[in-house]
């Protein structure tokens, strides 16, 4: 079983709301992982948590806030968003921490937008 | 700075009709390859990992190759079904697990 899974599949907020993604997977993996995606663009990657450690941060906007309770699950919290934040956000998950050239494995996204 | 060019960048094929998609990085040492599948709206799915040159790996209608400087996807008599956007995205060294994609190639396979 390879399922990352991610909620809401949709999500529509206003600029000054605040609102959180989810991500889950009980495939027992140690990496975690959050992409940016916007229209017919590649993924980008903007955080990376290691042992729910975070460990890398794309130099993303404070704006945006992860969180990762547990081996299982991550979070995104977003909080004062910009129109221009509108973008599929995916998360993807790897078995080992990040110092592997393990294959990562996305979930179906969650789809935002901004107004 | 890691690039990762993928060409071409659409490609309409008939049913049947075999081709092949590049991949071509410029990176100071690669750790692994990754060729990736993405339907409209989806996340990414996985399809081959590559780590060295002249590695090649098979999946149905789909081989992946891999050289020094570029990888290739073959698709070998194609169906509508394998219409999608391919992504391949490299790891270097010294990065730890951070991928690098390359804008992909959008394929569409006709009747």
């Amino acid at each position: 079983d390879t399922e990352v899974t991610q909620t809401p599949k949709h999500l529509v907020m206003g600029m000054t709301n605040k609102k959180s993604l989810k991500c889950e997977q009980h495939m027992g993996h140690r990496a975690m992982y959050w992409y940016k995606q916007k229209a017919k663009k590649p993924p980008e990657l903007m955080f990376v948590y290691s042992y729910e450690k975070l460990s890398i941060n794309e130099s993303v906007p404070s704006r945006f806030s992860p969180e990762c309770p547990n081996s299982s699950l991550l979070n995104l919290h977003l909080h004062a968003l910009q129109p221009e934040d509108s973008a599929l956000y995916l998360c993807a998950s790897s078995p080992r921490g990040q110092i592997t050239t393990d294959t990562q494995y996305f979930g179906p996204g969650t789809r935002l937008t901004v107004l | 700075e890691d690039q990762v060019t993928q060409s071409p960048e659409a490609l309409r094929l008939q049913e049947g009709e075999s081709s092949s998609l590049n991949c071509s990085y410029t990176v100071s040492g690669l750790r692994g390859l990754f060729w990736y599948r993405q339907d409209p709206g989806k996340g990414p799915e996985f399809l081959f990992t590559l780590y060295s040159a002249g590695e090649e790996k098979e999946k149905e209608r789909l081989k992946a190759t891999l050289t020094k400087k570029e990888s290739f996807l073959h698709i070998t008599a194609p169906k509508p079904e394998d219409s999608a956007t391919y992504l391949c995205a490299v790891q270097e060294t010294g990065t730890a697990s951070k991928l690098t994609f390359g804008t992909g190639t959008r394929l569409q396979v006709t009747l």
